[in-house]
């Protein structure tokens, strides 16, 4: 069936560095993508959002990257700071369904001091 | 500030129990859902509603049922408690047709089936 996956289950980096936490997705007719970031105890909350027509886009120390050739999302994070320790998901919504999001498994980030 | 706000943080029940699990949301959003979160599994959908006394199930509606008699609430309702429903439950809302800035989620009910 269709499914939104992560490459990484975990990642760890380093404070300053810059994190890329990745996903690929196999429906071609999602239209619509969204990261969302859990920390512990709290539920997911919005990070950005892409469309597909669209193959980046960018917010504060965050850019989400689109390349549907290969059907890949990635959410770079720009100097990673402890308090992005989080577990990050991707979520698609496709075409017919403009309201039902397919979320990913998730990537736990960890940030070192 | 707009929220989604979930009734309990933590519950423990018995096996067999009725639950009740409440969310109440104050966006006037029209959709709903309640998702479980497991290990490894990430967030399943059980359960969404697209409008008042409107329901559809998900992925993995078995053993649940949800009742949305309001639009700002929507419960989730496990006719008899198993410990295979230990989980940590989540309501979202959001708005249609477009949904901008995705899902609002609220804070989660860890549920212990003991």
């Amino acid at each position: 069936g269709e499914s939104v996956g992560l490459h990484l289950p975990t990642l760890s980096v380093q404070e300053g560095d810059n994190s890329i936490i990745n996903c690929a997705y196999s429906n071609s007719a999602s239209d619509y993508f969204i990261w969302y970031k859990q920390e512990s105890g709290k539920g997911p909350q919005f990070i950005i959002d892409i469309r597909s027509n669209m193959d980046k886009r960018q917010g504060q120390r965050v850019t989400v990257l689109l390349n549907k050739t290969v059907k890949h999302l990635s959410l770079q994070i720009a100097a990673t700071q402890p308090g992005d320790s989080a577990v990050y998901f991707c979520a698609e919504i496709s075409g017919g369904s403009n309201y039902k999001l397919t979320f990913g498994k998730g990537t736990l980030l960890t940030v070192n001091p | 500030d707009v929220k989604v706000t979930q009734s309990s943080r933590y519950l423990v029940k018995r096996t067999g129990e009725k639950v009740f699990l409440e969310c109440v949301q104050d966006m006037d959003h029209e959709n709903m859902f309640w998702y479980r979160q497991d290990p490894g599994l990430g967030l399943r959908l059980i359960y969404f509603s697209y409008d008042v006394k409107m329901k559809e199930k998900g992925d993995i509606p078995e053993g649940y049922s949800v009742s949305r008699e309001k639009k700002e609430r929507f419960s989730l309702i496990l006719e008899s408690a198993s410990t295979n429903q230990t989980s940590m439950y989540l309501c979202a809302s959001s708005l249609i047709p477009q949904t901008n800035y995705g899902y609002t989620f609220g804070s989660g009910t860890r549920l212990t089936v003991v």
